[in-house]
């Protein structure tokens, strides 16, 4: 157990529709970073936070694809009017400060039909 | 082009065979990780290598980083069904503040 939630762990969504996912880090994870997997590959960069600030955000991520970390603790990412190639898992991590080692969520495998 | 290159992609061996396992690149890197993630869970992170030529090992698990420190390998003695998942190698590039860059993965299946 990384400390690390996700919810829901899976979403079945018909195309067109907007959905939203959620990550809680634990307290320690100052940077927390969103990643994206498909069938097949390693995960992708989408975005990250430092506390709650977003300094980064990956050409992956399209004018349908929002981010937030209120208050700097847990983060939402949205997606609105998804599409066929939004399906995916979608991977939440923490990075304690001064550790390079990534405490990864279970995911949020998202299905679009 | 992938920065890190995993081979093989998919490996299906028996249950007390060794096997090994690559991730090669053409950049050199400051550091690299070895994560393991089992299907429908998050990547869990077995080891980090940050020195040229420098082995670590986990019980079975035997992980090298290259001279050069642009390459890595798994090895496995004795696999068991256990370590049946999709082995992952990432790199932190300097530039992106932690930001990893993972690889495509060994998908690994140990036959009973």
């Amino acid at each position: 157990d990384t400390g690390v939630s996700q919810d829901p762990r899976h979403k079945i969504t018909k195309r067109g529709q907007n959905v939203t996912f959620r990550c809680d880090p634990i307290s320690e994870h100052n940077r927390l970073y969103w990643y994206r997997q498909t069938l097949g590959q390693g995960p992708e960069f989408l975005t990250y936070f430092q506390n709650e600030a977003q300094l980064e955000k990956s050409r992956l991520l399209s004018d349908r694809f929002s981010a937030e970390r209120p208050k700097g603790s847990f983060s939402t990412l949205e997606i609105q009017r998804t599409e066929q190639g939004d399906s995916a898992m979608y991977l939440c991590a923490g990075f304690p400060t001064g550790v390079a080692e990534a405490f990864f969520g279970q995911g949020t495998r998202l299905t679009v039909v | 082009t992938q920065l890190l290159e995993q081979s093989p992609q998919f490996l299906s061996i028996q249950e007390g065979e060794n096997l090994t396992v690559y991730c090669n690149s053409s950049s050199v890197f400051s550091s690299l990780q070895w994560y393991r993630q089992e299907p429908g869970e998050g990547p869990v992170l077995l080891v980090t290598v940050v020195t040229g030529g420098e082995v670590k090992k986990l019980k079975r698990l035997t992980f090298q980083f290259g001279d050069a420190r642009k390459d890595s390998s798994l090895h496995i003695t004795a696999a068991q069904p256990g370590d049946t998942g999709l082995y992952l190698c990432a790199v932190a590039l300097e530039w992106g503040a932690q930001k990893l860059v993972f690889g495509q993965g060994t998908r690994l299946t140990i036959n009973p």
